[in-house]
């Protein structure tokens, strides 16, 4: 355990489908981050919550609405998906000049 | 932008040897964080080592060093007494201190380790 769980740990969902996947960490962190890994790339950022409020959004399709309640929780709701937005989340937390603490991630495989 | 690049892809050492990764990054800044990160097939990314760039002292955590190479702009991590438990995907990471919270990555190195 590493302090920040997501889940589901896989999810595999139609292209209409809406489904929502969840961050949560307990580390006191301040921020908190959505990256997508695909095979054979730089993790890509897709958003930033510092403080609760959404600092980054860089060009994220609006398929991908992102979501943080408080400084605990981010979720990341999808809908509309297609096939090429399969790949594994990573939700990550962190504290000022500290690096990342990442979950585990949760893969996802549109069909 | 930053850019981070990991040369290797894949490489491969024999237990109990020792296996360097390496690791460039293009940035103007003269203050930032480099780290490199291990992704074992649980997904896990794990932080391996820690390097702030106003030090010139190499860190070292246990059998992990890095040679860092600031006017280079090099980042290479030495793993020493390779374990199986090391073969993981590696990733070389920048943060910036000045887009707030932003880190870059590289690709990736795949370690296999040999028993």
């Amino acid at each position: 355990e590493t302090g920040v769980t997501q889940t589901p740990r896989h999810l595999v969902m139609g292209m209409t489908n809406k489904k929502s996947l969840k961050c949560e960490q307990h580390l006191g962190h301040n921020a908190m981050y959505w990256y997508k890994q695909s095979a054979k790339k730089p993790l890509e950022l897709m958003f930033v919550y510092n403080f609760k409020e959404q600092t980054e959004n860089n060009s994220v399709p609006s398929r991908f609405s992102p979501e943080c309640p408080n400084s605990s929780h981010l979720f990341l709701h999808l809908h509309t998906l297609q096939p090429e937005d399969s790949a594994l989340y990573l939700c990550a937390s962190s504290q000022e000049r500290y690096g990342y603490t990442f979950g585990s991630g949760t893969r996802l495989t549109v069909v | 932008a930053q850019t981070v690049t990991q040369s290797q892809p894949e490489m491969s050492v024999q237990e109990a040897e020792t296996v360097t990764l390496s690791c460039t990054y293009d940035t103007s800044e003269s203050d930032y964080y480099l780290f490199w990160y291990k992704q074992p097939p649980s997904r896990q990314m794990i932080l391996v080592i820690r390097q702030e760039a106003y030090k010139q002292q190499n860190a070292t955590e246990n059998r992990f060093s890095v040679n860092f190479q600031k006017a280079a702009k090099s980042f290479s991590l030495k793993i020493s007494d390779s374990q199986l438990g090391d073969a993981a995907m590696y990733f070389c990471a920048y943060r910036s201190l000045n887009t707030g919270n932003q880190f870059y990555f590289g690709t990736g190195t795949s370690l296999t380790v040999i028993p």
